[in-house]
């Protein structure tokens, strides 16, 4: 079954650090998205990729987060410099856009010390 | 007034009980309608979409309402793995989607 992968499972980064957070979507899906879920807390949406750029995005994606698709395969999320509320389970997500169904990856946790 | 609201719970439940779950979203445009499970510190998995006939897959069954904004699930027969939280997700016609907080459920034996 075609699935949605991620990388690292886990990261732990100094603030003020780079991170990039790396997903393979399922390859004949069309929209991609990045989410994230601070412990205990709602999955809140982020950004929105589709046609090789963004569709939309949240409140939360500001100038510190960037997206990129830069080889037709891979979908990254980089965070220029992290602060200790970037702390969170970051998830993947993709959809072909026909039913809709959204397809997560299992998930990158990042913790900022 | 929250994009998708739910009531967080938890909902504690015998075994064999019949539990219902309600969500209710802000945005009158939305064009799909699902219910996903998450357990502890996993990713969120489809349960089913929901429909406007309503739609049945073995003991769950979703229905929706447009008109009132709300969708519902319903699970039968409750099992101890069927202990989870439960997301309530409305994607929009531009194909964001938006989680609701989450209905914890425990099945107790």
């Amino acid at each position: 079954e075609p699935e949605v992968t991620q990388t690292p499972s886990h990261q732990v980064t100094q603030m003020g650090q780079e991170v990039i957070l790396r997903c393979v979507p399922i390859s004949n899906h069309l929209y991609f998205y990045w989410y994230r879920q601070i412990l205990g807390q709602k999955v809140e949406f982020l950004v929105s990729f589709y046609n090789n750029e963004i569709s939309e995005k949240s409140e939360i994606f500001d100038d510190q987060f960037s997206v990129e698709r830069p080889d037709g395969s891979n979908f990254t999320l980089k965070i220029r410099s992290t602060k200790l509320e970037d702390s969170a389970m970051y998830f993947c997500a993709s959809t072909s856009g026909g039913t809709g169904e959204l397809f997560f990856g299992e998930g990158s946790r990042l913790t900022v010390l | 007034r929250k994009e998708v609201e739910q009531d967080p719970g938890p909902f504690n439940v015998p075994e064999g009980a019949t539990v219902a779950f309600n969500c209710t979203y802000s945005n009158s445009a939305s064009q799909s309608f699902f219910w996903y499970r998450q357990d502890c510190r996993k990713e969120p998995k489809l349960l089913m979409s929901v429909y406007s006939s309503g739609n049945e897959d073995g003991r769950f069954t979703a229905q929706l309402n447009r008109a009132s904004q709300y969708i519902s699930l319903l699970i039968r027969d409750s099992k101890l793995s069927d202990s989870a939280t439960y997301l309530c997700v409305v994607g929009e016609r531009t194909y964001k989607y938006i989680f609701g907080t989450g209905t914890r459920l425990k099945v107790l034996a």
